[in-house]
């Protein structure tokens, strides 16, 4: 049984690019969760999805950054025309759908360096 | 707002020290509290406390929950140089149909030979 499972693990893009990094989750988990980790700190709350559903996304940044987990195939944080404070580590964690006291599993990450 | 505040933000000690890591929270609808251990990569986890008083025991690790007081430690006895990482202290809740995992900080604990 695969974990969750990022990639890139590693993305590098100019000021300007997309960035697009992909989540798929543990098998027979339908919840998506994407944290941003900035060196030295902890994990900050970026948007809860479930299938084909955004359920909270109070940690999105208004602009440039969206989010989406369809029907077949993994989450994907899409982050539009990069800026140098977007680099960060983008962590995805998911958890089962009737697990309501919330143990996460989380990936290994995807490191985004905007130069 | 919800939070969720760690201390201390670091802590070096030696082997064989016990460390007790401190995590207080405010988080709507509060369900549950998770402790997860970060290396250098994916934060793996380590106890999940819905409970107040009982104590979680794994190891040389123990946790327990105090939800009048809104706390909950994280006991080490006995460190490692193994036990080196960043743990991160997470409080679940959020509005009905929903589960927010909101994270400290964390605590960066070394332990040196």
């Amino acid at each position: 049984n695969a974990g969750v499972m990022q990639n890139p693990r590693h993305l590098v893009r100019r000021r300007g690019q997309e960035a697009r990094l992909r989540c798929s989750p543990m098998k027979g988990h339908s919840h998506v969760y994407w944290y941003r980790q900035l060196p030295e700190e902890g994990l900050k709350f970026m948007v809860y999805l479930q299938k084909e559903n955004i359920i909270d996304e109070s940690g999105m940044p208004k602009e440039r950054f969206s989010a989406e987990f369809p029907k077949e195939g993994p989450s994907i944080l899409r982050i539009q025309q990069v800026v140098r404070g977007d680099s960060a580590a983008y962590f995805c964690a998911s958890s089962r759908l009737q697990k309501r006291t919330g143990e996460l599993f989380f990936g290994e990450g995807s490191r985004l360096t905007v130069l | 707002e919800d939070k969720v505040v760690q201390s201390p933000l670091s802590l070096v000690v030696h082997e064989g020290d016990t460390v007790t890591l401190n995590c207080s929270y405010e988080v709507t609808n509060f369900r549950s509290l998770l402790w997860y251990k970060q290396e250098k990569k994916a934060p793996t986890f380590l106890f999940m406390l819905t409970s107040s008083g009982i104590e979680k025991k794994s190891g040389r690790l123990s946790s327990i929950l105090d939800k009048k007081e809104l706390f909950s430690i994280l006991n080490i006895t006995a460190t490692q140089t193994g036990d080196s990482a960043v743990y991160l202290c997470g409080a679940l809740g959020g509005v009905i149909g929903t589960d927010k995992l909101i994270f400290g900080t964390g605590t960066r604990l070394q332990v040196f030979p």
